[in-house]
C-alpha cells in the first residue's frame, strides 16, 4: 500500500520569506513523488518530480524539493515566497515497479500575506 | 495546445437525479484518468482509460458510477441515482506516457467539476 501525509492544512507565510510544505509518504520499495499545485478555478498544475537521481530536485515557477530517504519525506520549498504563490498544494507518491496510479495527499492551503 | 477541458465547472442536483461529467483530455493523449476529491480531503483516484478501454477501474465506488470514452476521445462520467455523498469535485485527467505512467511529463489536469448533491 502507499500514502501520503500532508501534516498542515494551512500555510501562512509573508511575502518574501521561506516557503515549507510539508509531505511525507509510505511505500513499500522505491518511491515515485510529485507535487503539484491548484490555482483557484484552475486545474492542478504539475510542479516537480522525484524519480531518481539527485534529492534536490528544481521545478516550476521557483520550487524544489528535497527528497529524505531516512525520514520519507518530499518537502516543497521556496526561498522567497510571492503572494502570486498562494494556491493548493497537493503531494503525491507511486511505488516504482508498482501500481502506476499515484496517491494524493489532501493538499495543503497555501497563503502568503503581502 | 488547449488543456484538458472539463463541463461543467459547477453542477447542483437533488438527490436521485442524473448528472452527466464530460471531459475533453488533450489531444492525442491515450490515458484518461477520472479522480474525486470530497471537501477536504485526498484527491482519489477512479479509473483509467486507455484510449477507449478501462484500464483500472478500482477507484469507482459503486454501480451508480459509469465512465465511458467512445471512440477513445472524450468521456463522460455519468451518476445516477446521485446521493449525497456524491457531493465532490471530480477532477479528469490526462496524460501522454507510454503506459500511462505520468513519469515524464505528469499527468495535466481540468479544472474540475464540482457536484453539489442535495
Amino acid at each position: 500500500a502507499q500514502s501520503v501525509a500532508q501534516p498542515e492544512d494551512q500555510v501562512n507565510v509573508a511575502e518574501g520569506n521561506p516557503l515549507t510544505v510539508k509531505c511525507t509518504y509510505s511505500v513499500s520499495g522505491n518511491p515515485y513523488l510529485f507535487w503539484y499545485v491548484q490555482y483557484p478555478n484552475r486545474g492542478l498544475q504539475f510542479l516537480l518530480k522525484y524519480i531518481t537521481g539527485d534529492n534536490l530536485v528544481k521545478g516550476s515557477y521557483g520550487f524544489e524539493a528535497e527528497f529524505n530517504k531516512s525520514q520519507t519525506s518530499f518537502h516543497l520549498k521556496k526561498p522567497s515566497a510571492l503572494v502570486s504563490d498562494s494556491a493548493l498544494y497537493f503531494c503525491a507518491v507511486r511505488v516504482s515497479g508498482g501500481s502506476y496510479i499515484p496517491t494524493f495527499g489532501r493538499g495543503t492551503s497555501l497563503i502568503v500575506h503581502p | 495546445e488547449a488543456g484538458v477541458t472539463q463541463f461543467p465547472s459547477h453542477s447542483v442536483i437533488e438527490k436521485g437525479q442524473t448528472v452527466t461529467l464530460r471531459c475533453d483530455p488533450i489531444s492525442g493523449h491515450d490515458n484518461l484518468y477520472w479522480y474525486r476529491r470530497v471537501m477536504g480531503k485526498e484527491i482519489k483516484f477512479l479509473l483509467h482509460f486507455v484510449k477507449e478501454s478501462k484500464q483500472d477501474e478500482s477507484g469507482m465506488p459503486n454501480n451508480r458510477f459509469l465512465a465511458e470514452r467512445t471512440g477513445g476521445t472524450y468521456s463522460t462520467l455519468k451518476v445516477q441515482p446521485a446521493e449525497l455523498e456524491d457531493s465532490g469535485v471530480y477532477f479528469c485527467a490526462s496524460s501522454q506516457d507510454v503506459g500511462g505512467q505520468g513519469l515524464s511529463y505528469g499527468y495535466t489536469f481540468g479544472s474540475g467539476t464540482r457536484l453539489t448533491v442535495v
